[in-house]
């Protein structure tokens, strides 16, 4: 998985509750993604970054939040977590000249 | 693992023959797509890309077709293996740049001894 990690891999919640989820690289990229994966929709983008403190928003970034204070750690948030934000999230990595290398993935489950 | 759709298309072939994976674009503004394959339980792993420059790419195995005029992709694999048995997208970048990727539902393709 391209030197990527991703913590926790499994999480059960409750509504309303926060969470933080966590993407570690050590291939030193540039960019850094935060998608999601839910039946008949494919990949969908949330947020990434273009370095340090740098982030944009993606497709469906409402009720997400991410920061990304290291080079090789970009965190996503869950401010109140939704049964609709119930979801498979994958976090990818690039150089920023196109192919992006994804992490093996998180299930969060929020009830 | 990880279920990436209940009722996506699915191609069967046979162990040895080549199979096609098609996807249709959106976007005729896209200029750079990329295909990938994703195991049961995996993230998705990168297996060839091409800008719009190029109507045909090759790697090891597989092929990479595009034809701008009718938006239309194909990934051929050559020889297909039962370890070729995925989940298969195809993504396009509508915005430009290589960051904001749109990716299609996907593929199943099923190898069958």
């Amino acid at each position: 998985d391209a030197g990527i990690t991703q913590s926790p891999r499994h999480k059960v919640t409750e509504t309303g509750t926060p969470v933080t989820l966590r993407c570690h690289q050590t291939e030193n990229h540039r960019y850094m993604y935060w998608y999601r994966q839910d039946p008949g929709h494919g990949l969908r983008l949330i947020h990434y970054s273009y370095g340090v403190k740098d982030t944009d928003k993606g497709e469906v970034s409402d009720g997400y939040s991410v920061s990304r204070s290291k080079t090789e750690d970009f965190l996503l948030t869950l401010e109140s977590a939704t049964s609709s934000q119930t979801s498979v999230y994958f976090c990818a990595i690039s150089e920023g000249t196109g192919e992006q290398y994804f992490g093996p993935g998180t299930r969060l489950t929020v009830t | 693992g990880e279920s990436v759709g209940l009722h996506l298309p699915t191609l069967s072939v046979q162990e040895g023959d080549n199979s096609i994976i098609n996807c249709a674009y959106s976007n005729s503004a896209s200029d750079y797509f990329i295909w990938y394959k994703q195991e049961s339980g995996k993230g998705p792993q990168f297996i060839i890309d091409i800008r719009s420059n190029m109507d045909k790419r090759q790697g090891q195995r597989v092929t990479v077709l595009l034809n701008k005029t009718v938006k239309h992709l194909s990934l051929q694999i050559a020889a297909t293996q039962p370890g070729d048995s995925a989940v298969y997208f195809c993504a396009e970048n509508p915005l430009g740049g290589y960051n904001k990727l749109i990716f299609g539902a996907g593929t199943r393709l099923a190898v069958h001894p």
